[in-house]
């Protein structure tokens, strides 16, 4: 079944220590996204990709790094710049450049002690 | 102005109630609408697009109103089930598409 993968979907770090989060999909979409969800608020999104080797900065990027070197694959490093990494991280994928639905991943929930 | 907006709620309605949502939008220039279910401490997932024309799935419409930048859900004799966070997506056209989310208005129906 094609559909979007993001791992872990718990993760637990130190303060200070960056940490990548993964998303696979195999839907052969364009356009990739990462959206941060904080308790009882809607998505803001970080950085989104619409073809390989490019990205765009979201609304709220600083303290978040991405690559896009393949179509399926997009990871999200959350560096220690990122003053409060706490919350829960969606990604999103569409079939092209985001004018179709999007397709979300179960999230990964990223706790910085 | 944020990019998109909705209701702030919560609703809380007994079963059966009809319960009407809305979103604006500021980008007129958009082109695509969707409403997103999310359910607690899960991902979001596509309830419905909608169309220029309006579109009705169900016990659920959507409608459209590009003049006035405002798009709705209404959802008829509502079920336990139902209850939930509503989003409100926009897509933000230009050089970059880029998705845009609404807040999110929680919906709780009660017995």
């Amino acid at each position: 079944d094609g559909g979007i993968t993001q791992s872990p979907k718990y993760l637990f770090r130190k303060e200070g220590q960056n940490v990548t989060l993964s998303c696979e999909q195999n839907l052969n979409h364009d356009a990739m996204y990462w959206y941060r969800q904080d308790p009882g608020q809607g998505l803001r999104l970080i950085y989104y990709s619409q073809i390989v080797n490019d990205f765009q900065k979201g609304d709220i990027a600083e303290g978040y790094s991405v690559s896009r070197e393949k179509k399926e694959s997009f990871p999200l490093t959350v560096t220690s710049a990122q003053k409060n990494p706490t919350a829960f991280y969606l990604c999103a994928s569409t079939r092209d450049r985001g004018q179709t639905e999007a397709f979300f991943g179960q999230g990964t929930r990223l706790t910085v002690v | 102005r944020k990019e998109v907006e909705q209701d702030p709620g919560p609703f809380n309605v007994p079963e059966g109630a009809t319960v009407a949502f809305n979103c604006t939008y500021s980008n007129s220039a958009s082109q695509s609408f969707f409403w997103y279910r999310q359910d607690c401490r899960k991902e979001p997932k596509l309830l419905m697009s909608v169309y220029s024309s309006g579109n009705e799935d169900g016990r659920f419409t959507a409608q459209l109103n590009r003049a006035s930048q405002y798009i709705s859900l209404l959802i008829r004799d509502s079920k336990l089930s139902d209850s939930a966070t509503y989003l409100c997506v926009v897509n933000t056209p230009g050089g970059y598409n880029k998705l845009i989310f609404g807040a999110g208005t929680r919906l709780a129906v009660h017995p």
